[in-house]
């Protein structure tokens, strides 16, 4: 078990650039979750997935994010049209839906906008 | 939605001292979770725990669902015990779903 991974560690854009990570989860686990963190606070919940379905993207930011995962395993963050806003930890993590819902979380990948 | 808080929001604590850290939620909860953010953002699973008591080396959980809080306690801290300590709660009316994460309790572990 080689825990959830993200891709790349770091990011750095210009306002105004498309964005794209990667998260691979645990093996057989079939939730997957995005989070965002800021500077100084906790992870704020973005979405999530069961199997290839989106099951709850009310939290997403703006219209600007959107995730995908289509294949059940990996899953894509992309945020288009970046802002300075945007500048953030973001944070994966998987479970697997059965006797407990306990969430792992990867390393994160983040996001500086200039 | 939920509500959680945690407190204190700072701790310095001297090598070898003990503490505890709390957590205050809303609602009723299906799912909490204790961890550990590290100096390089990495969250470090501490404990599921629901409900009950747990204990894992210094590290020792309690959670009173009837009563909406979790205790966090920490003995014989270290310096690399040092971060941020987050409780997230996951409410009964949405299981499985998301986290809602409390500020957090910085802590700092002198030698």
């Amino acid at each position: 078990d080689t825990g959830v991974s993200q891709n790349p560690r770091h990011k750095i854009t210009k306002r105004g650039q498309n964005v794209t990570f990667r998260c691979d989860p645990i093996s057989e686990h079939n939730r997957l979750y995005w989070y965002r963190q800021t500077l100084g606070q906790g992870p704020e919940f973005l979405t999530y997935f069961q199997n290839e379905a989106q099951l709850e993207k009310s939290r997403l930011l703006s219209d600007r994010f959107s995730a995908e995962r289509p294949k059940g395993s990996f899953s894509t963050l992309e945020i288009q049209r970046t802002e300075q806003g945007d500048s953030a930890m973001y944070l994966c993590a998987s479970s697997f839906i059965g006797l407990a819902y306990e969430q792992y979380f990867g390393p994160g990948t983040r996001l500086t906008v200039t | 939605g939920i509500q959680v808080e945690q407190s204190p929001p700072d701790l310095i604590l001297q090598e070898g001292a003990n503490s505890t850290l709390r957590c205050n939620f809303s609602d009723s909860v299906n799912n909490l979770q204790w961890f550990h953010q590290n100096p390089w953002g990495q969250l470090i699973n501490l404990f599921y725990i629901p409900s009950g008591t747990k204990q894992n080396g210094r590290l020792s959980a309690t959670t009173v669902a009837t009563e909406r809080y979790s205790l966090l306690y920490i003995s014989s801290s270290q310096t690399t015990d040092s971060g941020v300590y987050f409780c997230a709660v996951d409410p009964s009316s949405n299981a499985g779903n998301m986290l809602t994460f409390g500020g957090g309790t910085r802590l700092m572990v002198k030698p």
